[in-house]
């Protein structure tokens, strides 16, 4: 079955680095996108960016860009999602989720499944 | 960027209710719109994709409507493992852009 797994929560202090890993399997990973997603507590959802693993291409939301880098490793059907610079505001769970969409612009977007999420808190 | 706005923001129903959720778009976005399910401490679920195509193993008791701006998912006889927090989500533009969500409450 169609599943991504992520990795485990995390501990960071302000202006560390966290990188997170979500791990794919059971379709072709390079047919679709791959979106990020975080949740503050208690709060909704957040788009963070999509990666297109067949050619690298990526959108980033505007907040997040220069701190945030996608990518993802073909050969073990993996994407990571870093983040830089933490703040206390980015603590979240962070999700990775398939897109439909695999190209750089299109209107049929949407996710499914979901990783389990990652917890990344960030504190002192 | 788009915004979207649900309405209402929570809701108390009963098993059995008809229950239904609005999401308005701050511009026109045709039908593309996206309905989530999320339960306390998981992750979100698709229900809907394009305003009212029913994801595969989704059950029937849900549907989607709407067009251009304004939208619908309705849950046509609410069960137990029904209450959650839904969201609307489109997929017109980059940044894809949320609803603020909507608690389905006992």
């Amino acid at each position: 079955q169609v599943q991504l797994v992520q990795s485990g929560a995390e501990v960071k202090k302000p202006g560390a680095s966290v990188k997170v890993t979500c791990k794919a399997s059971g379709y072709t990973f390079v047919n679709y996108g791959i979106t990020w997603v975080r949740q503050a507590p208690g709060q909704g959802l957040e788009w963070m960016g999509w990666i297109s693993p067949y050619n690298a291409n990526t959108n980033y939301a505007q907040k997040l860009q220069g701190r945030v880098t996608m990518t993802t490793d073909t050969s073990t059907s993996t994407a990571y999602m870093e983040l830089r610079s933490l703040r206390s505001d980015d603590t979240a769970v962070y999700y990775c989720a398939r897109d439909y969409c695999s190209s750089a612009s299109c209107y049929l977007a949407w996710f499914d499944p979901w990783g389990q999420g990652t917890l990344v808190t960030v504190s002192s | 960027d788009i915004q979207m706005t649900q309405s209402p923001s929570s809701l108390s129903a009963s098993v059995g209710d008809r229950v239904t959720i609005t999401c308005r778009a701050s511009q026109s976005i045709s039908i593309y719109l996206n309905w989530y399910q999320q339960k306390p401490g998981k992750a979100p679920k698709l229900l809907i994709y394009t305003a009212s195509s029913l994801q595969s193993g989704v059950p029937s008791r849900f549907s989607g409507s709407g067009s251009g701006t304004d939208f619908t998912l309705t849950i046509s006889s609410l069960q137990p493992e029904d209450f959650a927090t839904y969201y609307c989500q489109q997929s017109y533009s980059i940044p894809r852009t949320f609803g603020q969500g909507t608690k389905v409450e006992v």
